[in-house]
């Protein structure tokens, strides 16, 4: 059973906030990663993560920066939202290798 | 072209029959496959996962891959009104960058009872 935490599950706020997705796993991973998903498409990868100061940008082109200070959180931060940053944003964390990926029940965020 | 290509349904069977569902893909590299179901406003959930050609069985569920077609599938046995939901399928190749999985689209399946 993969244990992996977002918070919060849905959030609405408006133009120019920022904003911080929070994401915990507690298996001791040391990939991360945080996708991008609107209703009905595809996952994007935005950011990943090798391990604790690691951290890459994803295929898709994104606003958002991460950090990884510790090996449980990778939290996403948006420094002044927008409507074009509405969206799902789901975090997974795996084993390394070629690992399956386990994925959190997402973020549901919405910019007015 | 993408790398994985899923058709996205919907799909709408009677509950009890066998859906099969499937995916191609381009890139020969890739030797390890999942499917992952993902529930309306949840989280992809790992199904199954298998490394290189054959099937795999777990309960109702069969993981079928062909690495000489490109093509993957996946076959639900005595389907029921709660598997309906998306279906993601998903590969990745040996030591990729940051082990990067490639997902399909999804399949949108509903089992009618």
């Amino acid at each position: 059973e993969a244990d992996i935490y977002q918070t919060p599950r849905y959030l609405v706020i408006g133009t120019g906030k920022k904003i911080t997705l929070e994401c915990s796993q507690t298996m001791g991973h040391d990939k991360m990663y945080w996708y991008q998903q609107d209703p009905g498409m595809e996952l994007h990868l935005i950011h990943y993560s090798y391990g604790v100061n690691s951290t890459e940008k994803g295929d898709l082109s994104s606003e958002s920066t991460v950090s990884r200070i510790r090996t449980e959180h990778f939290p996403l931060t948006l420094e002044s939202a927008r409507p074009s940053h509405t969206s799902q944003y789901l975090c997974a964390s795996s084993d390394g290798g070629n690992q399956p990926q386990h994925f959190g029940d997402g973020t549901r965020l919405s910019i007015l | 072209q993408k790398e994985v290509e899923q058709d996205p349904g919907p799909l709408s069977v009677p509950e009890g029959a066998i859906v099969s569902l499937n995916c191609t893909y381009s890139n020969s590299a890739f030797q390890y496959f999942m499917w992952y179901r993902q529930y309306s406003r949840k989280g992809p959930e790992l199904l199954m996962y298998t490394y290189s050609s054959g099937n795999k069985e777990d309960g109702r569920f069969t993981a079928q891959v062909d690495k000489s077609s490109k093509y993957i599938s996946l076959f639900i046995r005595d389907s029921q009104p709660s598997d309906s939901a998306t279906y993601l399928c998903a590969m990745t190749a040996p030591l990729s960058s940051a082990s990067k999985i490639i997902f399909g689209s999804g399949t949108r399946l509903s089992i009618r009872p």
